[in-house]
């Protein structure tokens, strides 16, 4: 298996702009999660989706933010408008379920934001 | 509400020491806990876990003993070397929950 695939690996864009980071998860997986880490604030869980289904967002920092998963092979997180301090790296992990199974997380994400 | 927490970093040790990293945690059941390692630039990856009280967690020469009378799973490994560098984050899942706690992590630092 390939493992988690996301896409950009890197992305700087204005102030601003809109962002989109994309996600393949593990196929079979029915868990998939998107964190934000930073130097400040360590590893952040934003959302996470149960076979397809957003169940908890509570960790997407404002409106700004919004995530989807249109099918169990892909998944969005958007930013717009972008800030300067949504500058992090991204991470999208994917699971097999809960408890016991660990998660797989894919490379990241680097997002600057100018 | 669960928590993780870890010894600060970084921990600086020269190649062939022996190494603990200190993790004890808060749950309110009866959770899963892991190790999983971030090589720079890097995700994050599993290196072992411990679902149940007395388990070890055991890989690439690490190992962790899940201690529920101390509410600890700290990692060890005998003798480290340059390529284990890397952050280390400490984790619990309750079970039948998705969410897992994470702790802050700590950097290792192996010298030559």
């Amino acid at each position: 298996d390939a493992g988690v695939i996301q896409s950009p690996r890197h992305e700087v864009t204005e102030m601003g702009q809109e962002v989109t980071l994309r996600c393949k998860p593990i196929s079979g997986h029915n868990s998939l999660f998107w964190y934000r880490q930073t130097m400040m604030r360590g590893l952040e869980l934003l959302i996470y989706f149960n076979n397809n289904v957003p169940i908890d967002d509570s960790g997407m920092p404002e409106d700004r933010f919004s995530a989807k998963m249109p099918n169990a092979s892909f998944s969005t997180l958007k930013i717009q408008p972008s800030e300067p301090r949504d500058s992090a790296v991204y991470f999208c992990a994917s699971s097999l379920g809960g408890g016991t199974y660990e998660q797989y997380f894919g490379p990241g994400t680097r997002l600057t934001v100018t | 509400g669960n928590s993780v927490t870890q010894m600060e970093g970084p921990v600086t040790l020269s190649e062939e020491a022996f190494l603990t990293i200190n993790c004890t945690y808060t749950a309110t059941g009866y959770p899963s806990l892991f190790w999983y390692v971030q090589y720079p630039g890097e995700g994050l990856q599993l290196l072992l876990k411990a679902t149940k009280a007395d388990d070890k967690g055991s890989n690439k020469g690490f190992e962790a003993t899940y201690r529920k009378e101390t509410t600890s799973f700290h990692l060890e490994k005998g003798s480290v070397q340059v390529s284990d560098s890397a952050v280390y984050f400490c984790a619990l899942r309750e079970g039948g929950s998705y969410i897992p706690t994470f702790g802050r992590g700590t950097s290792l630092i192996v010298h030559p």
